[in-house]
């Protein structure tokens, strides 16, 4: 069973600061990871995702992310948050012809 | 020009009705799906249609059917709505239904049944 473990749904950074995002999963297959952004009442847009050619993914808006096979996480990170920013984050495995998802953290930046 | 589009954006119904949520891919994609977020954000799959097959059917009440005229549509029709069906409903459509293909989601219908 393939399972995506996002830890804290809410994250608060003040302008400026690191962000990170936590994203563990559990495969019994090799993974194909996602992160998506959910802002107010809008539909996921892909931020990044993991293609297995590199390690260090980059996505838009300034994001990456890790892919760290011994810890079996992808956690996502932004050297310096905007208040942009601000969404629903979302990491997402597709293992079994469908994309399961973590349960998703809520970013907060305060000014 | 949108890549997924849904219609209605919203929708409010009464207990006991039927309705219908539609779906429009232009990305000349050959798989559908749907997904449902509860109140907590959280999402899942409902059903996922490859090349106008069904290939994925969670379990997900009869109430709930989805209708896939061609690979560029993947409607979703509910009968009998419950207070619990209440969320928002999203369609997406991805290349192929494995590996890395990234999925496009649509704006979302959000669903409020009275």
């Amino acid at each position: 069973a393939q399972s995506v473990t996002q830890l804290g749904s809410h994250v608060s950074v003040s302008e400026g600061a690191l962000v990170l995002l936590r994203c563990n999963y559990s495969s019994s297959v090799p993974p194909y990871l996602f992160w998506y952004v959910q802002y107010p009442n809008q539909g996921l847009q892909l931020l990044l995702k993991y293609t297995s050619a590199a390690t260090l993914v980059k996505g838009i808006n300034g994001f990456e992310a890790e892919f760290k096979k011994s810890e079996t996480s992808f956690h996502l990170t932004k050297p310096s948050a905007h208040m942009s920013d601000a969404a629903e984050y979302f990491c997402a495995n597709n293992a079994g012809n469908m994309l399961t998802f973590g349960g998703g953290t809520r970013l907060m930046v305060k000014p | 020009d949108t890549a997924v589009s849904q219609t209605p954006k919203y929708l409010v119904t009464q207990m006991g009705n039927d309705k219908s949520i539609k779906c429009e891919q232009n990305l000349g994609h050959d798989t559908m799906y749907w997904y449902k977020q509860d109140s907590k954000k959280f999402l899942k799959i409902m059903f996922s249609y490859n090349n106008k097959e069904l290939i994925i059917n969670e379990t997900v009440p009869n109430r709930f059917s989805p209708k896939s005229p061609d690979k560029a549509h993947l409607n979703l029709h509910i009968n009998s709505l419950e207070l619990g069906d209440s969320a928002v409903y999203f369609c997406a459509s991805s290349q192929s239904p494995t590996g890395n293909t990234e999925a496009f989601f649509g704006q979302g219908t959000r669903l409020t049944v009275v």
